[in-house]
């Protein structure tokens, strides 16, 4: 099993560009959720999602959007960078928000 | 929301010593995990562990729910220690809650 699969592992944007970060998992999770980790900030949730169809926000989720249309894909999309967005994104998933969650390994972006 | 805070926020060891890493949250909870983040940035899930105690080889962790506190011991340290620990949390809601952390060196 791959667990929780993100891609990018890397990129750099400009201000202004917009992108859309992928996050997979293959455990058929239900509940799946995005954090952006700042230094000295510990994770803060972005936006998460109990099941196909069904997304909230979370602590930070101005400037970000999600969906999920599939139990397994969950990504986030930037529509339009700005450089407070530079950060380290993780994808997380688990079986319920009560349960052990699985994290991926992590994009790190930069805005310029 | 719930609060979460993490204590020390700084642990410097040498190998072989032990320690206690403290997590206070402010509110009654379902779910409490322990992740390490490892040097090269992977999170680890280490307990989920909304109550009680669990171990797992060197290291164990008690959550005592009533009192809102939760204790990760790291026994016999090993540099493979080292990295950041962070305790999680979720109260009433959906949302997990992190602490900032304890970033945890062990040196050789």
């Amino acid at each position: 099993n791959a667990g929780v699969t993100q891609t990018p592992k890397f990129q750099v944007l400009k201000t202004g560009q917009s992108m859309t970060l992928q996050c997979a998992q293959d455990m058929n999770h239900e509940y799946m959720s995005w954090y952006r980790q700042d230094p000295g900030m510990g994770l803060r949730l972005i936006h998460y999602s109990v099941g196909a169809g069904i997304t909230d926000q979370g602590e930070v989720p101005n400037g970000y959007n999600v969906s999920r249309s599939t139990t397994e894909d969950f990504p986030l999309r930037l529509l339009s960078a700005a450089p407070s967005q530079t950060s380290v994104y993780f994808c997380a998933s688990s079986y319920g928000p009560n349960q052990p969650q699985h994290f991926g390994d992590g994009t790190r972006l930069s805005i310029l | 929301g719930i609060q979460v805070e993490q204590s020390p926020p700084d642990l410097i060891l040498q190998e072989g010593a032990n320690s206690t890493l403290r997590c206070n949250f402010s509110d009654s909870v379902n779910n409490l995990q322990w992740f390490h983040q490892n040097p090269w940035g992977q999170l680890i899930n280490l307990f989920y562990i909304p109550s009680g105690t669990k171990q797992n080889g060197r290291l164990s962790a008690t959550t005592v729910a009533t009192e809102r506190y939760s204790l990760l011991y790291i026994s016999s340290s090993q540099t493979t220690d080292s990295g950041v620990y962070f305790c999680a949390v979720q109260g009433g809601s959906e949302k997990l809650v992190f602490g900032k952390g304890t970033k945890l060196t062990v040196n050789p």
